[in-house]
């Protein structure tokens, strides 16, 4: 069974540029997760997708972050304008049922 | 006040040594609790589910105290290979949030 799939692996940018990531779920897992990872610190939800709909997204910074998960499989998350202390791993995760979250590898942003 | 509260360590433990980790949470709504492994520069996975009697995997065991809001899991017996960061997660039915702790880093020296 193929895992959750992320891209890009890595991105620099410069602060106030914009910048986008994409995450493939596990096949049938209806439920979605982006977490943002500050080094040092465990993951820190952002936004959860229940298929194409929003279910959570209180720790999502709306002024600068969106996200979109418009068939209900594939997610983007964007940020513009980036800031400095954006530089994190961005992690994406699915869930079958909410049973246990299963990570993809992260895209690791760095805004200079 | 944060979800999830673990000691962020870091613990250096010689090899063959058992240690343990802890972990509290704060909602009392929560009802399911996992630990994940993250190993440096990776993604995290999950390590075990932590049932209410207490569960075991080899030479982990993770128990729960609903009463206390409290979580641990114990490694015996410490291999070179469990360095990482060990992150404990509570979920919360009413959406299916899984909330994360700071992690606590173990280091297991030759």
């Amino acid at each position: 069974e193929a895992g959750v799939a992320q891209s890009p692996r890595y991105k620099i940018i410069e602060k106030r540029q914009s910048v986008a990531f994409w995450c493939n779920p596990i096949s049938g897992h209806a439920t979605l997760y982006w977490y943002q990872q500050i080094l040092g610190q465990g993951p820190k939800l952002l936004i959860q997708f229940q298929n194409n709909g929003v279910v959570d997204d209180s720790q999502l910074p709306k002024d600068r972050f969106s996200a979109e998960r418009l068939k209900g499989v594939d997610s983007t998350l964007k940020i513009q304008p980036a800031k400095l202390e954006d530089s994190a791993v961005y992690l994406c995760a699915s869930s079958l049922d909410g049973a246990s979250a299963y990570f993809g590898p992260g895209t690791r942003l760095l805004v200079l | 006040r944060k979800e999830v509260e673990q000691d962020p360590g870091p613990f250096n433990v010689p090899e063959g040594a058992t240690v343990a980790f802890n972990c509290t949470y704060s909602n009392s709504a929560s009802q399911s609790f996992f630990w994940y492994r993250q190993d440096c520069r990776k993604e995290p996975k999950l390590l075990m589910s932590v049932y209410s009697s207490g569960n075991e995997d080899g030479r982990f065991t993770a128990q729960l105290n609903r009463a206390s809001q409290y979580i641990s899991l114990l490694i015996r017996d410490s291999k070179l290979s469990d360095s990482a960061t060990y992150l404990c997660v509570v979920k919360v039915y009413t959406g299916n949030q899984f909330y994360f702790g700071t992690g606590t880093s173990l280091t297991v020296i030759p």
